[in-house]
């Protein structure tokens, strides 16, 4: 397996646009998890699914963010309309079963809003 | 809810001294407690992780980490460290409710 693949790697964008960020889990694992990085903030958890359902998306900061996972191999997380306070690493990770196994994290979506 | 204490931001240190990343935790009940290293510009990857047994865990690149209870710390060590092992370091908890709580992270810088 290739391990989590995020699209796309970078993403400069203006204000107000929507942006789409793109993950594929491993196949197999029952949970995906996005995760934002930011130097003040830390890695911070958005929102996580179970087969294919979201459980928790109270890590989402507001209703400008989204996320969707219409199948075991594809999750989307959306933001419409970007803000600069945006600009972030943004991570997917996908673990097998149960979360408290080894999650594989995907090599990320740097965001650029400006 | 559990929590997680990374105590230092930044650790530097020279090539084949030993290291020690500290971690603490809060919780209430039974936890699982997870190293993550995280190389520049990569996703984050497991070194190792205590979910029950042995107090001392042994990870991959020669890290071992110690589970302490009554200290409720989970300190990541290695005895020589190489120069690639500059990276940030993140412990993380977990209660087992499927959901996981990184710290801060520590950025271990290895001089030569």
């Amino acid at each position: 397996d290739a391990g989590v693949i995020q699209s796309p790697r970078h993403e400069v964008t203006e204000m107000g646009q929507e942006v789409t960020l793109r993950c594929k889990p491993i196949s197999g694992h029952d949970y995906l998890f996005w995760y934002r990085q930011t130097m003040m903030r830390g890695l911070e958890l958005l929102i996580y699914f179970n087969n294919n359902v979201p459980i928790d998306d109270s890590g989402m900061p507001e209703d400008r963010f989204s996320a969707k996972m219409p199948n075991a191999s594809f999750s989307t997380l959306k933001i419409q309309p970007s803000e600069p306070r945006d600009s972030a690493v943004y991570f997917c990770a996908s673990s097998l079963i149960r979360w408290n196994t080894e999650a594989f994290f995907g090599q990320g979506t740097r965001l650029t809003v400006v | 809810a559990q929590s997680v204490t990374q105590l230092d931001s930044q650790v530097p240190v020279f090539e084949e001294a030993p290291v020690e990343l500290r971690c603490n935790y809060s919780s209430s009940v039974s936890v699982y407690l997870f190293w993550y290293v995280q190389y520049p510009n990569q996703g984050l990857q497991l070194l190792l992780k205590y979910l029950s047994g042995s107090t001392l865990v042994k990870g991959i690149n020669g890290f071992e980490a110690e589970f302490n209870k009554s200290q409720t710390s989970f300190h990541l060590r290695k005895p020589s460290v190489h120069i690639s092992d500059t990276a940030e370091y993140f412990c993380a908890v977990s209660e087992g409710n499927n959901d996981m709580r990184f710290g801060a992270g520590t950025r271990l810088t290895v001089k030569p």
